[in-house]
């Protein structure tokens, strides 16, 4: 089993709709999560950390299930700007500044 | 102001050569890291710095050489480049291990 893994898509969703993902980890002692966005051919930017209670930025919402392992995104009357790569990364949980990335959930806002 | 910046943006070079990547992050961040990405988009660390000092170095062939002159930059060398070497190298920094992650431009390398 990877350590990170995500569906990979494309999602396909209609301007205005929402879109959600998962991402589910295999280390039951990571404790650091977050999703980073990646446009084609520029670098990752950090989109929001997840914090275990849950949080929301704007459009979107992010959620931890420590028993699942997993980490959802969930993105609101998603815009056409939205169209982009979803990275979900974790931390290793023993290992020092390892953070892990998933290879991405590709994200495709249609008009 | 560029917070992480690595030069050059692009790097085409033959087989066997020798080539850097530069990287300089002006926010004052203790950790360094350099990621490659090859064709399948997947993000995997090759080494970190935490005040000049090597942190980690995952299985990379030891023709990789990085050198933190201080803590505000983290070079790559790479000896005898191969095809397999083709990828795009991202340089990254953040304040401590385990925190967010703020990447440079990328520095997309294709060895022919």
């Amino acid at each position: 089993r990877k350590e990170v893994e995500q569906d990979p898509g494309p999602f396909n969703v209609p301007e205005g709709a929402t879109v959600a993902f998962n991402c589910t980890y295999s280390n039951s002692a990571s404790q650091s999560f977050f999703w980073y966005r990646q446009d084609c051919r520029k670098e990752p930017k950090l989109l929001m950390s997840v914090y275990s209670s849950g949080n929301e930025d704007g459009r979107f919402t992010a959620q931890l299930n420590r028993a699942s392992q997993y980490i959802s995104l969930l993105i609101r009357d998603s815009k056409l700007s939205d169209s982009a790569t979803y990275l979900c990364v974790v931390n290793k949980g023993d290992s020092w500044g390892k953070l892990q990335f998933g290879a991405g959930t590709q994200v495709v806002v249609t008009p | 102001d560029t917070a992480v910046s690595q030069t050059p943006k692009y790097l085409v070079t033959q087989m066997g050569n020798d080539k850097s990547i530069k990287c300089e992050q002006n926010l004052g961040h203790d950790t360094m890291y350099w990621y490659k990405q090859d064709s399948k988009k997947f993000l995997k660390i090759m080494f970190s710095y935490n005040n000049k000092e090597l942190i980690i170095n995952e299985t990379v062939p030891n023709r990789f050489s990085p050198k933190s002159p201080d803590k505000a930059h983290l070079n790559l060398h790479i000896n005898s480049l191969e095809l397999g070497d083709s990828a795009v190298y991202f340089c990254a920094s953040s304040p401590t291990e385990n925190e967010k992650l703020f990447f440079g431009s990328g520095t997309q390398l294709s060895v022919l």
